[in-house]
């Protein structure tokens, strides 16, 4: 069955230190989508980063990446230099694309950037 | 712009009583998504469709009905049968249903409060 797993439901780190997310899923279906998303207070979404199970690389944008471990079947996100506006909920996500297609969230990790 | 619109932003409903929260996209998406999340929770999938005519149950679907009748459109209604609605409902749309290289959109999201 489709199913995301976040096991840090809190962290704090000190401004300007790397921070990694972790985040695992199952899946039978080798054709799959992964996200990770940042909600700040205001509740929207903000969309992070996004690795396709078939990408050979990484995903990088700026100070995200994501750390792909396919035989693992882990999807960790770092966040580099942290800043105080990255203190948010952070939620990995995952999208099958040949089965029901559902895109489903694991129960988030809620980030405090320390000054 | 294209984007993606829920209404309203905050909703009061009285116990018994049926509430309609609306979602609209202008990107063209095939799937569409509806979600609720508790305080401090991640996001649970309630239903999804997509394509018009054709939706699925989530997680969570008891208490709630939607429709997609057009494609740009997908409605979550919250029934009286909804036991604790209290809750943040965020809807999201996606690309297309066979696409990998894709991002989920989401709304601003609607704030239910059972009074």
């Amino acid at each position: 069955a489709q199913k995301i797993t976040q096991t840090q439901p809190g962290m704090f780190v000190q401004e300007k230190e790397a921070v990694t997310l972790d985040c695992t899923y199952d899946t039978s279906d080798p054709s799959y989508g992964l996200f990770w998303y940042k909600q700040p207070s205001s509740g929207e979404m903000i969309f992070l980063i996004y690795q396709g199970s078939y990408d050979q690389q990484n995903a990088t944008e700026g100070r995200y990446s994501l750390n792909f471990q396919k035989a693992r079947k882990s999807a960790n996100l770092v966040i580099s230099a942290s800043q105080l506006g990255d203190s948010a909920m952070y939620f990995c996500a995952m999208r099958e694309i040949q089965g029901a297609q559902k895109l489903v969230f694991g129960q988030g990790t809620r980030l405090t950037i320390n000054p | 712009d294209g984007g993606i619109t829920q209404s309203p932003k905050y909703l009061f409903r009285k116990e018994g009583q049926n509430v309609t929260l609306s979602c609209e996209q202008n990107l063209n998406h095939d799937a569409m998504y509806w979600y609720r999340q508790d305080p401090g929770q991640g996001l649970r999938l309630i239903y999804y469709s997509q394509i018009v005519n054709d939706f699925q149950k989530g997680d969570i679907a008891e208490g709630y009905s939607v429709s997609r009748e057009k494609k740009e459109s997908f409605p979550l209604t919250v029934t009286s049968a909804q036991k604790n609605p209290t809750a943040f409902y965020l809807c999201a749309s996606i690309i297309s249903t066979g696409a990998m290289n894709t991002e989920a959109f989401f709304g601003q999201g609607t704030r239910l409060t059972v009074v």
